[in-house]
């Protein structure tokens, strides 16, 4: 089980905006730890999405987007294209496991 | 462009050991601190461990505490694993990551191709 929790699969056609949500508690998002997401494609190695809740590395499209409110983090997939079918992970820091932490992986289907 | 690339992965027996290395080129190695995250087949990312860029701080994850070495030489700019007493459980795909520092927090930039690791009799 992991200490983040995400919906293990999304979807949405080709154009629409998909959200994926990332749950912790008050020792890790909630104690103000960023909220960081990572996108993998089969048989690849993950790549940073977002970093810092809400920052994208050079090369990442506009259409990726990172929020946090609370003790859950979102991402946000506006315009959704065939390309982006992957998944996408979260990863914070929790203080009481001394640990970095991800979520358990939430596969996006393009319809 | 940064380059990550992890080798010493294999089949081992339960209780058996194996040493991961993962050999950076095209940063300043010594600068970075890094991780090792596995993900076993089919299933999430875990972090395993981290080092500091000089070495001189090493935190292990739980499950792998005592059993797994995570350590470094910054002259050949190699990371290392090395994972004793190993488990069935311990099964996975092995990624080295870059740490990058954000504020005061950290979260993993450039990662290797991974090297597998499979614990079975």
């Amino acid at each position: 089980q992991s200490v983040l929790t995400q919906p293990p699969s999304v979807s949405g056609a080709p154009g629409q905006r998909v959200t994926i949500s990332c749950t912790g508690s008050s020792s890790n998002i909630g104690a103000d730890y960023y909220v960081h997401w990572y996108q993998q494609f089969p048989g690849t190695a993950p790549k940073v999405l977002i970093y810092g809740d809400n920052n994208r590395p050079s090369g990442v499209p506009d259409r990726f987007s990172g929020s946090k409110s609370g003790t859950s983090a979102s991402l946000a997939i506006t315009g959704l294209q065939a390309e982006d079918e992957a998944d996408y992970y979260c990863q914070s820091y929790d203080s009481s496991l001394s640990d970095w932490v991800f979520g358990g992986g939430t596969k996006v289907t393009v319809l | 462009h940064v380059q990550l690339v992890e080798s010493g992965g294999g089949v081992v027996q339960p209780g058996g050991s194996l040493r991961l290395s993962c050999a950076a080129s095209a940063f300043i190695f010594s600068d970075y601190g890094m991780h090792w995250v596995r993900q076993a087949p089919g299933k999430g990312l875990e972090w395993v461990a981290y080092i500091r860029n000089d070495g001189t701080k090493t935190l292990h994850t739980d499950s792998v505490e005592g059993r797994f070495t995570i350590s470094r030489d910054n002259s050949k700019n190699t990371l290392f694993l090395q994972m004793n007493s190993l488990r069935t459980e311990d099964t996975a795909i092995y990624y080295c990551a870059e740490d990058v520092r954000w504020g005061s927090q950290n979260y993993f930039d450039n990662w290797g191709q991974g090297t597998l690791v499979t614990v079975s009799s």
